[in-house]
């Protein structure tokens, strides 16, 4: 069975800092995994995703996230951390149909 | 108009009434979904349409009743609905290319419905 644990609920940094949103993941075979934000009152858009090709994923708005099998993790990262990016991010694994495991969100706080 | 398309962006209703949710897709894509996001909870799969056929009924009470006329358009028909189901309705698309889906299909969201039940 497939699950995914997103390791914190809130996270805060400082504007220029850099971002470390964790997930971890549990998988009976090789996984895809994503990574999706939600801003306030706006539906879930796409970051990034893993497919089993390149194990570093570099994604829109500057974020990435590496996939590491032996750890079961692919967290999500950004170098410097911008007022925009204040949202919910979710990682997602799935389960090979169409069947997506949500994380239950990490909601990320940019301070000025 | 791009990407997934959901209307009304906000409902509010009371519990005798029937109201409807509309969702359309500019993807050309062959699957749609619908998921329920309430407050402190992951999201749940409601109902998938892969080719305008219902694949997955995720046990929703029957007082949610999907359609799927066609696979650009995805309808949500709410009737005697509780306060409980008060949440944020999702709607996605996916392209499942391989007939079968597939891990690596992604799925594009649209902005949602709010939705308040009296």
């Amino acid at each position: 069975a497939q699950s995914v644990t997103q390791l914190d609920s809130h996270v805060s940094v400082s504007e220029g800092t850099p971002v470390l949103l964790r997930c971890n993941y549990s998988s009976s075979y090789s996984p895809s995994l994503f990574w999706y934000v939600q801003h306030p009152n706006k539906g879930l858009q796409l970051l990034l995703k893993y497919t089993s090709a390149a194990t570093l994923v570099k994604g829109i708005n500057g974020f990435e996230a590496e996939f590491k099998k032996s750890e079961t993790s692919f967290h999500l990262t950004k170098p410097s951390a911008h007022m925009s990016d204040a949202a919910e991010y979710f990682c997602v694994v799935s389960s090979g149909t169409y069947k997506y495991i949500f994380g239950t969100g990490t909601r990320l706080k940019v301070l000025a | 108009e791009t990407g997934v398309t959901q209307t009304p962006r906000h409902l509010v209703m009371g519990m005798t009434n029937k109201k409807s949710l509309k969702c359309e897709q500019h993807l050309g894509h062959n699957a749609m979904y619908w998921y329920k996001q309430s407050a402190k909870k992951p999201l749940e799969l409601m109902f998938v349409y892969s080719l305008e056929e219902r694949v997955e009924n995720n046990s929703v009470p029957s007082r949610f009743s999907p359609e799927c006329p066609n696979s650009s358009h995805l309808f949500l028909h709410l009737h005697t609905l509780q306060p409980e189901d008060s949440a944020l309705y999702l709607c996605a698309s996916s392209q499942d290319a391989t007939g079968d889906f597939s891990s690596t299909d992604t799925q594009y969201f649209g902005p949602g419905t709010r939705l308040t039940v009296l």
